[in-house]
Parts: C-alpha cells; sequence; structure tokens
C-alpha cells in the first residue's frame, strides 16, 4: 500500500543548527514529493516539491530536498534554523485522483 | 493572485446551528477540496470537485453539505453538528488531479461547535 513515513515526532534543535527532517515512502510509481509547513493555527504552505529531474530540490525560506530513490527518501535540511522555523511539517506524495497521502507530521521545537 | 481565502477565521456555534464556510481563489485552479485536520494530525480530505463538479466524497456525514457555486468559490455548509466536529477546516485549489497535483491551501477556519 503506498504510504509515508516520518519516522519522528518530534525534534528539537537549537537555533543556528542545522537541521534534517525524514521522510521515507512507499509507491509504486514514481512518486511526486511534497515538504509542506505548517505553523500553529495557520494553514499549510509548500516548502519545496519534487517531480523529476535534479534529486536535490530547493525550496523557500532557505529549505532544501532531497530525493533518494534507492533509500526511499525525500528528507528536508536547512542549514541554520531561526526561531521562526518552529512549526509542523508535513511530508506528502502525490497520488492519482486528486489525493495527497500524508506522513504524520514532525513537530519542530526550536532552543533559543 | 497565488492565495486561497477563508472565511470566517474562527467560528463557534452550537448544535442546532446552521452556518457556512466559504472558499475563494483567483489562480484558476480547476479543482478544489475541503479537509478537516484535527490537533497534531495531517489533514484529511472529505470533498473535491473538479469542473464544478463533486468528484470525491469520503464518506462524510452528511451534516455537512458543500457547494461550487463557480470556478472561484467553494462553500461549505453545517447543519446539525457535533462537538467531534471541532476541528480546522482547510480549504485548498490545484490545477488538476493526477499525482503532481500541487495543492494550495487556504489559511483555515478553526471551528468549534459546542
Amino acid at each position: 500500500a503506498q504510504s509515508v513515513t516520518q519516522p519522528d515526532i518530534h525534534i528539537t534543535v537549537s537555533e543556528g543548527a542545522s537541521l534534517e527532517l525524514r521522510c521515507n515512502y512507499s509507491y509504486g510509481a514514481t512518486p511526486y514529493l511534497f515538504w509542506y509547513v505548517q505553523s500553529p493555527g495557520q494553514g499549510l504552505q509548500l516548502l519545496l516539491k519534487y517531480f523529476s529531474g535534479d534529486t536535490l530540490v530547493q525550496g523557500i525560506k532557505g529549505f532544501e530536498a532531497e530525493f533518494k530513490r534507492s533509500q526511499s527518501s525525500f528528507n528536508l535540511r536547512k542549514p541554520s534554523v531561526h526561531w521562526s522555523d518552529a512549526a509542523e511539517y508535513f511530508c506528502a506524495v502525490g497520488d492519482s485522483n486528486y489525493q495527497l497521502i500524508w506522513g504524520a507530521g514532525t513537530k519542530l521545537i526550536i532552543k533559543p | 493572485d497565488t492565495e486561497v481565502t477563508q472565511t470566517p477565521k474562527h467560528l463557534v456555534m452550537g448544535m442546532t446551528n446552521k452556518k457556512s464556510l466559504k472558499c475563494e481563489q483567483h489562480m484558476g485552479h480547476r479543482a478544489m477540496y475541503w479537509y478537516k485536520q484535527k490537533a497534531k494530525k495531517p489533514p484529511e480530505l472529505m470533498f473535491v470537485y473538479s469542473y464544478e463538479k463533486l468528484s470525491i466524497n469520503e464518506s462524510v456525514p452528511s451534516r455537512f453539505s458543500p457547494e461550487c457555486p463557480n470556478s472561484s468559490l467553494l462553500n461549505l455548509h453545517l447543519h446539525a453538528l457535533q462537538p467531534e466536529d471541532s476541528a480546522l477546516y482547510l480549504c485548498a485549489s490545484s490545477f488538476g488531479g493526477g499525482t503532481d497535483n500541487e495543492q494550495f491551501f487556504g489559511p483555515g477556519t478553526r471551528l468549534t461547535v459546542l
């Protein structure tokens, strides 16, 4: 069955430190992958997406993600986090018929 | 304009009330979505409209009634809700519905049912 796994329910990182959020997927065909961010009480904002081509994709707010087909992963990275990055992060894979298959989310906590 | 707007931002209603949530986009998207999101969970798809026709209804109770008056507007009519329906209701839109469908989300309506 198609699925997306975000192994970390929450991650705590010091401000200025680097960040990596993990995402693993199980999908039968070529995946179309997304990372969304949700600040408290807000809607979801697309950070970046991977459809094809270069496996390292750049997104907004200084985020990037690397698609690794051999590991079925699409991990999100940022070299230096800011307090404003504290939020919930969702990885998703596009399925047919309007569906997005969502991971459970990872809550990012920033230590001052 | 790359925005999806939703009104109201917050709504408190009793179990006997009738209310409506509204969503609007002007990006020329032909698919529009309603999601329900509980705290600390990913969004759950409720309805999809494609070219103003209801395309998907994820077995949502009839106390939720969607409406798509035109390609830019989406409503969700609420009647006789239960306290467990309290949640963040998100609207989204996309160009199409294939596997590459990048969905744009609104800020949501925080609904509390008393």
